[in-house]
């Protein structure tokens, strides 16, 4: 079956720094990749999408890379501030666009 | 623009009584879904509109489980009767619907449903 898995443990780390999260899966060939942010009581809010022929994007401090020999993509956030915490997403999308999503890598941003 | 609006924002029903959420999209999106996200997982998808249409309905328990979009603008979802396990956030998102598989979903804030 499908898998879909994000660190369940919380990212804490200190201002300025680049947090780094990880999306792996298996038995799964999506056509793009999607990373959202989710604040408590809030829904997802789409950051970036990534494309299977595509390595890396970026936008702004967010950078994104997509490996789909190795099945998995890395979120980077550079440059980290408080207001960064929160949960991020990860979701396969298949050719249909349909969603698949992760549980999600909490971060807290410390100053 | 306003977003995604969604009520009520929570509700709280014992077991085995009917409930409904609602929901209107983005003016102009013709795509809508709902999902559900239990606490500590992602969203998952429980049914998506084209208009009128529902064209994935294949993750809705449709013993329990309703929805409707008339007119392809607002929709309700139902459940009747609620059950303990079916306490969770239900969320509606609305995309365009003309960007095929890359289409932007924009998410509602949710509704938080307890059954007890």
């Amino acid at each position: 079956s499908q898998k879909i898995e994000q660190n369940s443990e919380a990212l804490n780390i200190q201002e300025g720094k680049t947090a780094t999260l990880t999306c792996n899966y298996t038995n799964y060939s999506p056509a793009y990749l999607q990373w959202y942010r989710q604040d408590p009581g809030r829904g997802p809010v789409f950051l970036l999408l990534i494309r299977e022929n595509e390595k890396e994007k970026r936008k702004e401090r967010l950078k994104v890379t997509f490996d789909t020999t190795l099945k998995q993509s890395l979120f980077h956030i550079t440059a980290s501030q408080p207001a960064d915490s929160a949960t991020y997403l990860c979701a396969l999308t298949d050719s249909w666009g349909k969603l698949q999503f992760g549980a999600g890598t909490q971060v807290v941003v410390t100053p | 623009e306003a977003g995604v609006v969604q009520s009520p924002r929570y509700k709280i029903i014992e077991k085995k009584q009917p409930v409904a959420f609602w929901c209107n999209p983005i003016s102009g999106h013709n795509t809508l879904y709902w999902y559900l996200q239990n606490l500590g997982q992602g969203p998952e998808l429980l049914i998506r509109y084209e208009n009128e249409e529902a064209v994935d309905d294949s993750q809705l328990p449709k013993d329990r489980f309703s929805a409707e979009r008339l007119k392809g603008v607002d929709s309700t979802l139902k459940i009747q009767p609620a059950e303990l396990g079916d306490s969770a956030v239900y969320l509606c998102a609305s995309s365009l619907g003309s960007a095929g598989p890359t289409d932007t979903q924009y998410f509602g804030p949710g509704t938080r449903l307890t059954v007890l």
